[in-house]
């Protein structure tokens, strides 16, 4: 079956970048797109973006337009979402999902905190 | 505050149905299909009911989606105390060219 299995979590300075990778297996990684949705503690889920893991195209949020890059490595099957230049305000959960055929977000990841403290 | 409107809180008793609306315009739930999601306290969302209506496999036939003009619903019949959690909707946003969820709702099953 579909496994996501994302990185632990992670503390950063504010102005600090972090690196989110999410590793799939149990299906053919580039036949379906990753996407990246975060949330804030306490808060509502919001959507940063998708990657197509066949090519490695991008779409982002306008949001996060220019502070985000999400890519893929096709020989371990693993997703990434680098985001930079952090503030306090990126502190949340960062999950990857997958795009399973014409069903959006079929399978998730478990999830990585990042927080982001002086 | 997201472009899709969901009541903040829901309840009912064990048995009974609850309805959670969750409410767009033509930008958005009136022109693409709503996906519903269930978040466990402490737990990654689950995918519910997507294209407005269908049930993945393993999802009980006590949820069930519906869409009307720029509104979605999402049924729970039969409610259960396992049910306790926050239900989102979410759906394609035409002026970001991008997904957007509602706020959420969480249900309290009394």
């Amino acid at each position: 079956q579909v496994h996501l299995v994302q990185s632990g979590a992670e503390v950063k300075r504010p102005g600090a970048s972090v690196t989110v990778s999410c590793k799939a297996s149990g299906y053919t990684f580039t036949d379906h797109y990753m996407h990246w949705v975060r949330q804030a503690p306490g808060q509502g889920l919001e959507w940063m973006g998708w990657v197509n893991p066949k090519n490695g195209d991008p779409h982002y949020a306008q949001k996060f337009q220019g502070r985000v890059t999400m890519t893929r490595d096709t020989s371990t099957s693993t997703a990434y979402m680098e985001l930079k230049s952090l503030t306090s305000d990126d502190t949340a959960v960062y999950y990857c999902a997958r795009r399973g055929g014409d069903i959006d977000f079929d399978s998730w990841g478990q999830g990585s905190l990042v927080t982001v403290s002086s | 505050q997201s472009v899709l409107s969901q009541p903040p809180s829901a309840s009912g008793t064990p048995g009974e149905k609850v309805t959670i609306s969750c409410s767009g315009s033509s930008a958005n739930i009136g022109s693409n299909n709503v996906n519903w999601y269930q978040q466990v306290q402490g737990a990654a969302p689950k995918l519910l009911i997507y294209s407005n209506s269908q049930r993945p496999s393993g999802v009980p036939d006590r949820f069930s989606g519906s869409k009307s003009g720029t509104s979605a619903s999402l049924v729970i019949s039969g409610l259960q105390s396992d049910d306790e959690a926050t239900y989102y909707c979410a759906t394609w946003h035409i002026p970001v060219n991008g997904w957007v969820f509602g706020g959420g709702t969480r249900l309290t099953v009394l």
